[in-house]
């Protein structure tokens, strides 16, 4: 069965970096892409990136464009977020997803359960 | 303020239908990009519960529905259970914003 784990969440001050993983297993990860997604305490989900299943096409919201970078390793089945000058609106739960393509863009069919990203000084 | 606009909260009580409207724009749904659907329970991760407009992953119960017409899109519950309380999110992509968009979520609520 498809697992996606991910790791590397805790807290950070303002204007400081981190980087989360999210580890892949029971799916050819290598054909995949794969997402980002976040959800701030109490509110709703908000796509972060995505990045296509070799990396060679990356896009990201708005919000984060410039600070953060989508990266994979398809020899370990990993998937990265690296997150620099991080701000306090930033403070979320961070998915990884799975993407399927379908007209034009993608749904999610599995996530993680999640790593909590806390910006506070 | 989300993209894609939900109501915050539904209720009904066992047994019942219920109905979660998602309203986008000509940018997003409207457009011809699909809705899709997530389940989220409480703290849990969003699960996938309609994918392509109207279409359930293996899995999820027939209670489950969904539909989409010009710049919206709905979820039905029908046979309303304890356990379908939970928040529920719309997804789609808008070609503004060239990424993936979600409603703000909708409470539903189990009397």
């Amino acid at each position: 069965q498809v697992q996606l784990v991910e790791s590397g969440g805790g807290v950070v001050q303002p204007g400081r970096s981190l980087r989360l993983s999210c580890a892949a297993s029971g799916l050819t990860f290598r054909s995949h892409g794969m997402h980002w997604v976040r959800q701030a305490p109490g509110k709703g989900l908000e796509w972060v990136a995505v990045i296509s299943n070799d990396g060679s096409n990356k896009n990201y919201a708005d919000s984060v464009k410039g600070r953060f970078t989508i990266s994979r390793d398809n020899s370990k089945n990993t998937l990265y977020l690296q997150m620099n000058s991080l701000r306090a609106e930033d403070t979320a739960i961070y998915y990884c997803a799975k993407g399927v393509y379908s007209n034009g863009w993608f749904y999610f069919d599995y996530w993680g359960q999640g790593t909590l990203v806390t910006v506070s000084s | 303020q989300s993209v894609l606009t939900q109501p915050p909260s539904v209720s009904g009580a066992p047994g019942q239908r219920v109905t979660i409207s998602c309203t986008g724009s000509s940018s997003n749904i409207g457009a011809g990009y699909d809705v899709h659907w997530y389940q989220q329970l409480p703290g849990t991760a969003p699960k996938l519960l309609i994918f392509g407009n109207s279409n359930r992953p293996s899995g999820v119960p027939d209670r489950f529905s969904g539909s989409k017409s010009g710049t919206s899109a709905s979820l039905a519950i029908t046979g309303l259970q304890d356990e379908d309380e939970a928040d529920y999110y719309c997804q789609s992509y808008d070609s503004s914003l060239s990424g993936s968009v979600f409603g703000g979520g909708t409470k539903l609520t189990v009397l």
